[in-house]
C-alpha cells in the first residue's frame, strides 16, 4: 500500500535555527510529491512541489525540499527559521492518482 | 484569489442523526477530494472526483458514507447515521494537475 512517513512528530526549535524535516513515500513508479503547511486558525497552503527535473525545489517563505529517489526521500529545510513559521508541516505524494498525507509534524518556534 | 469554499463550517450532531458538508471547489478545477482529518493525524482520503465520476472512494465506509457531484462542479458528503468516531475535521480540496488548494473544512462533532 502507498504510504507516507514523518519522522518527527513535534519539533522544537529557537528563531534563526535551520530546520530540517524528514518525509519518505513508498511507492515504486512515478511520484509527485509536495510539502503543505497549515498556520494556527488557517487551512492548509501549498508550500512547495516536486514534478520532475532539478531535484532542489524551492518554494514559499524560503523553504526548499530535495527529492532523493534512491532514498524515497522529499526532505523540508529551511537554513534559519521565524517565529512565524510556527505551524503544522504535511509532506504528501501522489502517485497514479492517489493522494497520500504522512501525519504532519509540528514545528513550534520559540522567539 | 479563488478559494474552495465550505459549509458549514462547524456541525454538531447527535448520533445516529444525518449530516452533509457541501464544497465548491475552485472554478475549473476537474479534480475534487473530500478528506477525514483526525487530530493529531494527516488526511485521509475518503473520495476523489474526476469532474462528476469517483475515481477513487476506497477508504470511503459506503454503509453509511456517501459523495455526489452530479454535475461535475460542487459536491456533498453525506453521512447517515452519524457515529462518535466520526467526529474529525472534514477538508475538501480541488486541483488542477495535482497541485490541491484546500478549504477551510467543516469541524464535525457527534455527540
Amino acid at each position: 500500500a502507498q504510504s507516507v512517513s514523518q519522522h518527527n512528530h513535534h519539533v522544537i526549535l529557537s528563531e534563526a535555527a535551520s530546520l530540517e524535516l524528514g518525509c519518505n513515500y513508498s511507492y515504486g513508479g512515478t511520484v509527485n510529491l509536495f510539502w503543505y503547511v497549515q498556520y494556527p486558525g488557517q487551512h492548509l497552503q501549498l508550500l512547495l512541489k516536486y514534478f520532475s527535473g532539478d531535484p532542489l525545489v524551492k518554494g514559499i517563505k524560503g523553504f526548499e525540499a530535495e527529492f532523493i529517489k534512491s532514498k524515497f526521500s522529499f526532505n523540508l529545510r529551511k537554513p534559519s527559521v521565524q517565529w512565524s513559521d510556527t505551524a503544522e508541516y504535511f509532506c504528501a505524494a501522489i502517485s497514479a492518482g492517489k493522494s497520500t498525507f504522512g501525519d504532519g509534524t509540528t514545528l513550534t518556534v520559540k522567539p | 484569489e479563488a478559494e474552495v469554499a465550505q459549509s458549514p463550517r462547524y456541525k454538531i450532531t447527535e448520533k445516529s442523526q444525518a449530516v452533509a458538508f457541501w464544497c465548491d471547489p475552485i472554478s475549473g478545477h476537474a479534480t475534487l477530494y473530500w478528506y477525514r482529518q483526525i487530530l493529531g493525524q494527516g488526511p485521509e482520503l475518503l473520495v476523489q472526483f474526476q469532474d462528476e465520476s469517483v475515481v477513487d472512494d476506497s477508504q470511503l465506509p459506503k454503509d453509511r458514507f456517501s459523495a455526489e457531484r452530479l454535475k461535475g462542479v460542487d459536491s456533498t458528503l453525506k453521512i447517515q447515521p452519524a457515529e462518535l468516531g466520526d467526529s474529525a475535521m472534514y477538508l475538501c480540496a480541488s486541483s488542477l494537475l495535482d497541485e490541491q488548494y484546500f478549504g477551510p473544512g467543516t469541524r464535525l462533532t457527534v455527540t
